[in-house]
């Protein structure tokens, strides 16, 4: 049973440009969060979606948008990149039960 | 808002004691906590949830312990092995009865032989 699958695992980009990143739930789960985890600290929440909608959403600019298809994978996309956005980009799955999120291994985005 | 502090940024200890991480978190009362391992360069890995009704949880050599008076978690590893070395966090759902984490920065565990 496959876990949480993102991609790409490594990416650069330059300032001003945009990028989108890709998840995959791990199987049975209907539930997408993203989170960004800077180093040395702690996951922090973007958005969560469920249905195709965004259902709730953290501190982040517009800047930050995603998507979720009907086979529950998602996207999330940045624009206009700033270097504080180098971070590594965890997406999180859940089903049904909400006991524990199942985290995939993460994007590390470095933006120079 | 709310704040979480995890009580040391990294702790050191030798094989077979028990590790102890604690949970601190200020301004509201969560419904549940749990508790992630990171290993560097990956993502978290779920380890235990506890609930608000609940005191204590155990899953093999974990034991984790919820004091809603104190506002507080304590996380045990028991037996600690060098394969336990990695950064534990603690997190809280946050308030309104969302399925959102905030998480603490981590405690950075270290078993040496």
């Amino acid at each position: 049973d496959a876990g949480v699958t993102q991609s790409p695992t490594h990416l650069i980009k330059t300032r001003g440009q945009q990028v989108t990143l890709r998840c995959s739930p791990k199987s049975g789960h209907d539930t997408v969060s993203w989170y960004q985890q800077a180093l040395g600290q702690g996951p922090q929440f973007i958005f969560q979606y469920y249905e195709e909608e965004e259902r709730q959403r953290g501190n982040f600019p517009d800047r930050f948008s995603g998507h979720q298809f009907p086979n529950y994978s998602s996207e999330l996309n940045v624009n206009a990149l700033l270097l504080g956005d180098s971070a590594l980009y965890l997406c999180a799955s859940m089903g049904q039960e909400n006991y524990g999120y199942t985290f995939g291994s993460g994007t590390r985005l470095t933006v120079v | 808002s709310q704040k979480i502090e995890q009580n040391s940024e990294a702790l050191n200890i030798q094989e077979g004691k028990t590790a102890t991480l604690t949970c601190n978190y200020t301004n509201y009362s969560p419904a549940y906590l749990q508790w992630y391992r990171q290993d560097p360069g990956r993502g978290p890995v779920f380890l235990l949830l506890i609930r608000e009704n609940e005191k204590e949880k155990r899953k093999e050599r974990l034991k984790v312990t919820f004091d809603t008076t104190l506002k507080q978690s304590l996380f045990h590893i028991t037996a600690s092995q060098p394969a336990d070395s990695a950064t534990y966090l603690c997190a809280l759902d946050a308030p309104g009865n969302t399925d959102k984490l905030i998480f603490g920065t981590g405690t950075r565990l270290q078993v040496f032989p």
